[in-house]
């Protein structure tokens, strides 16, 4: 069955510092990749998306992640983060088209001053 | 991007009674989905919410547990019936604007079952 791996349940990095959150999917195929965030009492924003093309996505926020096929992977990674990043972070995926959206069980970063 | 707004944010209910949650969309969309989230945890998919038909549940879910209504391709609604404080969650509704595009989402309804 698909599913969706974030490793880290909780990440704490200072200020500034760069950011990596992991993300494995099952999929051998190349499934439909997302990652949300979710800030403390609010919905999901999407980051950014992978369909095909370009394996290294730019999103919003000044997140970026990259598809790596031959790990099954799908990082996301932002240089320099901000207090205001704190948030729980979620990778999702489909594996085809019309697929059900599949999520992982979420990162939770703290960002200390 | 679509923009959704849910109906209520947050509530405070008695076990034993249903509440219902509205969502409602700034345009029509194709598909709209209802997603738990319980404490702690990812999300995970109640329902597709079919304009002009029945919803489909996934499994564990059942549609007299979790009614849908979907009326228009900007509206719909999901009912928690006879609550129970394992039904305590965030609910969150969601969009997409057709097969394979990204979903958005509402806020979510923070719901606590005393």
């Amino acid at each position: 069955a698909q599913s969706v791996t974030q490793p880290d349940i909780h990440i704490t990095v200072s200020e500034g510092a760069s950011l990596e959150l992991r993300c494995n999917y099952s999929y051998g195929a190349t499934p439909y990749l997302f990652w949300y965030v979710q800030s403390p009492g609010q919905g999901l924003q999407l980051l950014l998306k992978y369909f095909s093309g370009d394996t290294l996505v730019q999103g919003i926020k000044g997140f970026e992640a990259e598809f790596k096929r031959s790990q099954s992977s799908f990082n996301l990674r932002k240089p320099s983060v901000h207090w205001s990043d704190a948030a729980e972070y979620f990778c999702a995926s489909r594996y085809n088209q019309g697929g059900k959206l599949i999520f992982g069980q979420g990162t939770e970063l703290s960002v200390k001053p | 991007s679509a923009v959704i707004s849910q109906k209520p944010s947050r509530d405070i209910c008695q076990r034993g009674t249903s509440l219902t949650i509205q969502c409602q969309v700034d345009s029509q969309v194709t598909m709209m989905f209802w997603y738990r989230q319980q404490p702690g945890q990812s999300l995970t998919l109640i329902a597709t919410a079919n304009q002009g038909s029945e919803a489909t549940y996934e499994s564990g879910f059942v549609i007299d547990k979790f009614p849908i209504s979907r009326p228009n391709l900007t509206f719909s609604t999901l009912t928690v019936s006879n609550m129970s404080p394992e039904d305590s969650s965030i609910y969150l509704c969601s969009v997409e604007d057709g097969p394979g595009t990204e979903a958005f989402f509402g806020q979510g309804t923070r719901l606590t079952v005393v």
